[in-house]
């Protein structure tokens, strides 16, 4: 079973830029979500996708937004990127309906790095 | 606010020797608690979890305690392996809100 994949490994932007990471869920999994995880901090969740619908969002400014696809892969997009956005940024995926109150399989992340 | 505080953020043990990893969540609605390890420079991955009607989950070396009137939950590791050094996460999330509140972190030594 082949597991939670990310595009692309790393990612450089310049500040103001705007950047689209990606992810393929597991085959099966309809929930998609998304961390932050930046340097010597804990995972800050960001977004949930379930069935192509956005469910919930952390606290995040409007310039992250993402999308799920019919096929349930999903895109995370951020916006006017600040300093600040460099983390990494990791993607999970989890069985339908049960946001969150489940296993969930994270992926190898985005390190996105802005200058 | 939703807050999950986890202690000690670096611990180092003697290989053979127990760790243990603990957690104080804000929400008293959290129902789920799971562990996850990172290590350097690969996934999350989960390593056990508990939920709010169960005090206390053991699998193999690794076992988790819950006292939900004290909104305290416990990682504990025996007889430790050189291949458990890694950073260490505890999470709660409650209901169908696809969101879960990670504590900082501790990070593992075990020293052979």
């Amino acid at each position: 079973e082949a597991g939670v994949t990310q595009s692309p490994t790393h990612l450089i932007k310049t500040r103001g830029q705007q950047a689209t990471l990606r992810c393929s869920p597991i085959s099966g999994h309809t929930s998609v979500y998304w961390y932050q995880q930046a340097l010597g901090l804990g995972l800050q969740f960001l977004l949930w996708y379930d069935e192509g619908e956005e469910r919930n969002r952390g606290n995040f400014p409007p310039r992250f937004s993402g999308r799920q696809f019919p096929n349930y892969s999903s895109e995370l997009n951020v916006n006017a990127l600040e300093l600040e956005d460099s983390a990494l940024y990791l993607c999970a995926s989890s069985p339908t309906g049960l946001g969150g109150n489940s296993p969930l399989h994270f992926g190898n992340g985005t390190r996105l790095t802005v200058t | 606010g939703e807050n999950v505080e986890q202690h000690p953020s670096t611990l180092s043990v003697q290989e053979g020797d127990s760790a243990v990893i603990k957690c104080t969540y804000s929400d008293s609605a959290s129902n789920y608690f799971p562990w996850y390890k990172q290590e350097l420079g690969k996934r999350p991955q989960l390593i056990i979890d508990i939920r709010s009607n169960v005090g206390e989950k053991k699998d193999q070396r690794i076992a988790v305690t819950l006292n939900k009137t004290a909104k305290h939950f416990s990682l504990h590791i025996t007889e430790t392996q050189p291949e458990d050094s890694a950073v260490y996460f505890c999470a709660a999330s409650r209901g169908n809100t696809g969101k879960l509140i990670f504590g900082q972190g501790t990070t593992l030594q075990v020293k052979p």
